[in-house]
């Protein structure tokens, strides 16, 4: 079935460092969704992207999906330890009926 | 408040026992899924339902099930064909938008341990 590789698996930054963790599908995606897990927790829903190229903000956090609708990135810029987690992203499988989940980018924030 | 509840929250278990993981909702979603998680992983679909009545198979449905009588609930069992039964398991909901599949609202989890 599908595969949604996400790069890297884990990242260590120095409190006010910028992260970045990556998402790519051999196939073209209708759209793709980003989520945040905090350590014990379970997945929050944080964006949902449709448009080719589409880049969108929510304050320190910067989301793109890339043109051929294969990619997409997570970028933080200038890091706090409120940011410490794990970043799925997500793309449909099957027509729309089910979310396929990549592997995650563990996020651990050193003060 | 709506959202999704998720019960017991841990549970352990003899090795050749099934368990029933209770999942109920009151966000009056038609979608409802199941992942499992285990450490350092992603989340992997084990079964999903679209509507009452109808759930069809994720990647890993083996040694589960699931039913799905009433919109609000959708239990897993883990049986004890699953053979490697500890995780944490996540059920989820979703209401489906034409063309996306739609936000998924996450419950708090259920972490399986056999012992």
């Amino acid at each position: 079935g599908q595969q949604v590789m996400q790069i890297p698996q884990y990242q260590h930054v120095q409190e006010g460092e910028d992260f970045t963790t990556y998402c790519n599908s051999s196939t073209t995606l209708s759209n793709i969704q980003w989520y945040k897990q905090r350590p014990g927790g379970h997945p929050v829903f944080l964006i949902q992207l449709v448009k080719s190229g589409e880049v969108k903000k929510q304050k320190r956090l910067t989301f793109q999906f890339g043109e051929a609708k294969k990619n997409s990135s997570l970028h933080i810029t200038a890091t706090q330890t409120t940011d410490v987690g794990t970043y799925f992203c997500a793309a449909p499988t099957r027509g729309n009926e089910k979310l396929t989940f990549g592997t995650g980018t563990r996020l651990t924030i050193i003060p | 408040d709506g959202g999704i509840t998720q019960s017991p929250k841990y549970l352990f278990r003899k090795e050749g026992q099934n368990v029933t993981l209770s999942c109920e909702q009151n966000l009056n979603h038609d979608a409802m899924y199941w992942y499992r998680q285990d450490p350092g992983q992603g989340l992997r679909l084990i079964y999903y339902s679209q509507i009452v009545n109808d759930f069809q198979k994720g990647d890993i449905a083996e040694g589960y099930s699931v039913s799905r009588e009433k919109k609000e609930s959708f239990p897993l069992t883990v049986t004890s064909a699953q053979k490697n039964p500890t995780a944490f398991y996540l059920c989820a909901s979703s209401v489906p938008v034409t063309g996306f599949t739609g936000e998924l609202f996450f419950g708090e989890g259920s972490r399986l341990t056999v012992l």
